[in-house]
């Protein structure tokens, strides 16, 4: 896999700090939201899910939010380290369906 | 375990020749689609096969592309008389199930160069 594409939003970041990657999905009866990060030639690596009965969730270093109202989602990673530089995106589903849809993706650089 | 596995990683090819790829799913799971990847776009959605079910054709962008899947397991993407705009990453991914239960598990993609 590769980064997508030339021209994608870009997040600049501090080590150290934390980074907030933002995503608006499309369908609001998605009920199933992703987020994927995808470093340099490699495929899509999941990170987090989410399901429409909650609004929030964390895991190790990362927390996504949900909000149904205005059909957003967002990354919080904590304490961005090097290692996070890549290309994250969220995906959408939802129940009866084995469509996903995909965002295009943020690129997340962190600088030492 | 093993993750989603595709062959080859990269593959450049010259316009006019047919090419194959390789994707082999994770061991168990009964969801398989292939994505195409292109420069500045977000992930295009080509095939989607069920278990034995008749796949989803409908992504595919024209008839000199084809897909199959043997056994349930291994499938092949096939792009018959390749044309420069075929250039791009595939990826293949896999779920061990869909009805939006589960992510997709990619592998690292086939980069085709059509020179």
């Amino acid at each position: 896999g590769e980064n997508v594409g030339l021209h994608l939003p870009t997040l600049s970041v501090q080590e150290g700090d934390n980074s907030i990657i933002n995503c608006a999905y499309s369908n609001s009866a998605s009920d199933y939201f992703i987020w994927y990060k995808q470093e340099s030639g490699k495929g899509p690596q999941f990170i987090i899910d989410i399901r429409s009965n909650m609004d929030k969730r964390q895991g190790q270093r990362v927390t996504v939010l949900l909000n149904k109202t205005v059909k957003h989602l967002s990354l919080q990673i904590a304490a961005t380290q090097p290692g996070d530089s890549a290309v994250y995106f969220c995906a959408e589903t939802g129940s009866g369906t084995y469509k996903y849809i995909f965002g295009t993706g943020t690129r997340l650089k962190v600088l030492a | 375990g093993a993750g989603v596995s595709q062959s080859p990683s990269n593959k450049v090819t010259e316009k006019g020749k047919d090419v194959e790829l390789r994707c082999d799913p994770i061991s168990g799971h009964t969801a398989l689609y292939w994505y195409r990847q292109s420069l500045g776009q977000g992930l295009e959605f080509l095939i989607y096969f069920q278990g034995n079910s008749a796949p989803d054709k409908s992504g595919l962008p024209s008839d000199r592309f084809s897909a199959e899947r043997t056994g349930g397991s291994v499938s092949t993407l096939t792009i018959q008389r390749t044309q420069q705009e075929d250039s791009a990453v595939y990826l293949c991914a896999s779920s061990p199930s869909t009805g939006g239960n589960s992510p997709l598990h990619f592998g690292n993609g086939t980069r085709l160069t059509v020179t």
